[in-house]
């Protein structure tokens, strides 16, 4: 069955870097776009990264363009989110997730999420 | 930005009775539309898709329709395990956005 397992989060002073990871199993990674989701203790969900599934096209929610970066490394069915520049609004639970198809843009698996916390 | 704005934000109701939510989008999204679940410590659950299609593994109980801007999620009875909070989200236009959730508690 479909896992991903996040890694990689923690505190993280404010202008800080951080990069978090996500180990895919149970499908084909190569085959499918994914995405991070962000969510802020007690508040909704935000969309933050999308990657297409042979890594030449990113979008990126208005707020981390430019500050974060998303990435893959196939051979290793791992996705990665550098974030820079970190800011206390930063503070969330990160989820990965597994597009439908190739760029459906439905999220239809998700990690457990890794905690980020920004904070001096 | 399409902005996605959920009502009510919290809706209390019985185990066995019909829920109905809303999510309106500020422009339309066609029919490029999905609704999730999400249940307090876990991820969420893809439960809709194209405004109307149970993802895999959905029960026949959850029912989407809408398109354009008006958007409805069904619960045609609800079940102890439906009591959660519940996220519409758009998928017609960069970037991609959340409504703000409905609360699902028992009444």
């Amino acid at each position: 069955q479909v896992q991903l397992v996040e890694s990689g989060g923690g505190e993280v002073q404010p202008g800080g870097s951080l990069r978090l990871s996500c180990a895919a199993s149970g499908f084909t990674f190569t085959s499918y776009a994914m995405h991070w989701v962000r969510q802020a203790p007690g508040k909704g969900l935000e969309w933050v990264a999308f990657i297409q599934s042979d890594g030449t096209v990113r979008h990126y929610g208005d707020s981390m363009e430019g500050r974060f970066t998303i990435s893959r490394d196939n051979s290793q069915n791992t996705l990665y989110l550098h974030m820079s520049g970190l800011l206390s609004e930063d503070t969330a639970m990160y989820y990965c997730a597994k597009d439908l198809g190739v760029a459906w843009l439905m999220l239809d698996h998700w990690g457990q999420g890794v905690m980020v916390t920004v904070s001096s | 930005e399409r902005v996605m704005t959920q009502s009510p934000a919290t809706l209390s109701a019985s185990p066995g009775e019909r829920a109905t939510l809303s999510c309106r989008a500020s422009q339309s999204v066609n029919t490029n539309f999905a609704w999730y679940q999400q249940k307090p410590g876990q991820a969420p659950r893809l439960l809709i898709y194209g405004a109307s299609t149970r993802a895999t593994g959905i029960p026949a109980r959850f029912s989407g329709s809408g398109a354009g801007t008006e958007f409805t999620l069904t619960i045609s009875s609800l079940q102890s395990e439906d009591f959660a909070v519940y996220y519409c989200q758009q998928y017609n236009n960069w970037p991609l956005t959340f409504g703000g959730g409905t609360k699902v508690e028992i009444k």
